[in-house]
């Protein structure tokens, strides 16, 4: 079966520095990638999709990464607030989404 | 902005007991969703819903679980007879044409089953 998994479950950064968070994945028929952002107490808030027929595409302040050879997936967050400290998601779409198990990001001052 | 609504914020209910955790998506979103997070663990599928049929389930969603559309706004997920293994965070979804993209999620219902 599919499984997503994240690198670390803790990543810390100061404020103003890129942060990177990494997710790895096992289903090679994937094609839909997801990136969420969880506050404490709220539900996971949608930050940037990518799909299997592109390798990077950016948002506002962040990008995905999608690396199909090795199935690794990442979100880089430029300059990064107080305001990005979350737990992020990565999750894998098929017939449903397949969450992986979070990153905390703590950024200090 | 729109958004996913969820009510209520936490429901305390004994073991046994039916519970009823409502939402309401997105209005011109066509795809519905429940998912569901045990504390400190990740999110789950439960059951994907479209054109008043359940698309996909997870082995979660057992008999004891069911979805309804009573109406054109509101989507409910009700449990027959709690278990303590159902306490978590419930999460409403919706998303708009395509099934498991961009779904957007409410705050979620905290049940504690006790």
């Amino acid at each position: 079966g599919e499984s997503v998994g994240l690198h670390l479950p803790t990543l810390s950064v100061q404020e103003g520095d890129n942060s990177i968070i990494n997710c790895a994945y096992s289903n090679s028929a994937s094609d839909y990638f997801i990136w969420y952002k969880q506050e404490s107490g709220k539900g996971p808030q949608f930050i940037i999709d990518i799909r299997s027929n592109m390798d990077k595409r950016q948002g506002q302040r962040v990008t995905v990464l999608l690396n199909k050879t090795v199935k690794h997936l990442s979100l880089q967050i430029a300059a990064t607030q107080p305001g990005d400290s979350a737990v992020y998601f990565c999750a894998l779409g098929t017939d449903k989404l397949i969450f992986g198990t979070g990153t905390r990001l703590q950024v200090f001052p | 902005e729109p958004e996913v609504t969820q009510t209520p914020s936490h429901q305390v209910t004994q073991m046994g007991q039916e519970v009823i955790l409502r939402c309401v998506p997105i209005s011109n979103h066509l795809y519905f969703y429940w998912y569901r997070q045990i504390l400190g663990q990740k999110v789950e599928f439960l059951v994907s819903f479209y054109n008043n049929e359940i698309s996909e389930k997870s082995e979660i969603f057992d008999d004891q679980f069911s979805v309804e559309r009573p109406d054109g706004s509101n989507f409910t997920l009700k449990i027959r007879s709690t278990k303590l293994e159902d306490s978590a965070m419930y999460f409403c979804a919706s998303s708009g044409t395509v099934p498991n993209e961009k779904l957007f999620f409410g705050s979620g219902t905290q049940l504690s089953v006790l």
